[in-house]
């Protein structure tokens, strides 16, 4: 059965810091790999798609990375804003969407 | 063009009826996925739709059901409501049909909450 953790569980940074978010996986079948953002109450925004045959994909401040062999996915946020509050939440893709337990990110001002 | 809609916003209960979640994919997608957010819980997979049919359907009780139309929109019907049932509801289509190499569109949920 896949499992998917996510680490650290809640994060709180000043702004400006550079942020590492880890994603873990216990079966390397998957098609694709996807990061959102979730703000409190509300649905998911995404963010990068990680498709099997890529390593890594980037958008803006935002890169993330995809090691299917070892089951693991970061996202590196650069320069962190407070506007980056939210929950992060990794999820692996068969047929369907398998989400991770995500991270509580906090950037202070 | 219009991504994944899903009505209503908010939908408040009484224990013991039945709810009815309403979810129209993105023109030309054929399937539909239904996903639960349960206070405190991680986003859980509860059924996927395609072509009309239930392909595969989560670790939820019976009472959890939907059905697809013809036109691809789909319903999330949940009876004899629990407390527990309060959680936002997701609903996501994509092109393919379970093959997980398209990307899926999420909607902005439908929170139900049950009193």
């Amino acid at each position: 059965k896949q499992e998917v953790t996510q680490i650290p569980a809640a994060l709180s940074v000043p702004e400006g810091e550079n942020l590492v978010l880890n994603c873990s996986f216990t079966d390397s079948a998957i098609y694709n790999l996807q990061w959102f953002r979730q703000d409190p109450g509300k649905g998911l925004t995404s963010l990068l798609l990680i498709q099997s045959s890529q390593r890594e994909q980037t958008s803006g401040r935002l890169n993330a990375s995809l090691d299917k062999s070892s089951g693991r996915s970061t996202l590196y946020i650069a320069a962190s804003q407070p506007g980056d509050s939210a929950t992060y939440l990794c999820a692996v893709i068969t047929y369907k969407y398998i989400f991770g337990t995500g991270t509580r990110l906090k950037v202070l001002a | 063009e219009a991504g994944v809609t899903q009505s209503p916003t908010h939908l408040i209960k009484t224990r013991g009826q039945q709810a009815t979640l309403r979810c129209s994919p993105i023109s030309g997608h054929t399937s539909v996925y239904w996903y639960q957010q349960a206070l405190g819980l991680g986003l859980q997979f509860l059924l996927w739709y395609d072509e009309g049919e239930e392909r595969n359907r989560g670790n939820f009780p019976p009472r959890f059901s939907g059905r697809q139309f013809p036109n691809y929109s789909s319903e999330l019907n949940v009876n004899a409501l629990e407390l527990e049932d309060s959680a936002l509801y997701l609903c996501a289509s994509s092109l393919a049909s379970g093959t997980g190499d398209t990307e899926a569109f999420f909607g902005q949920g439908t929170r139900l909450t049950v009193v």
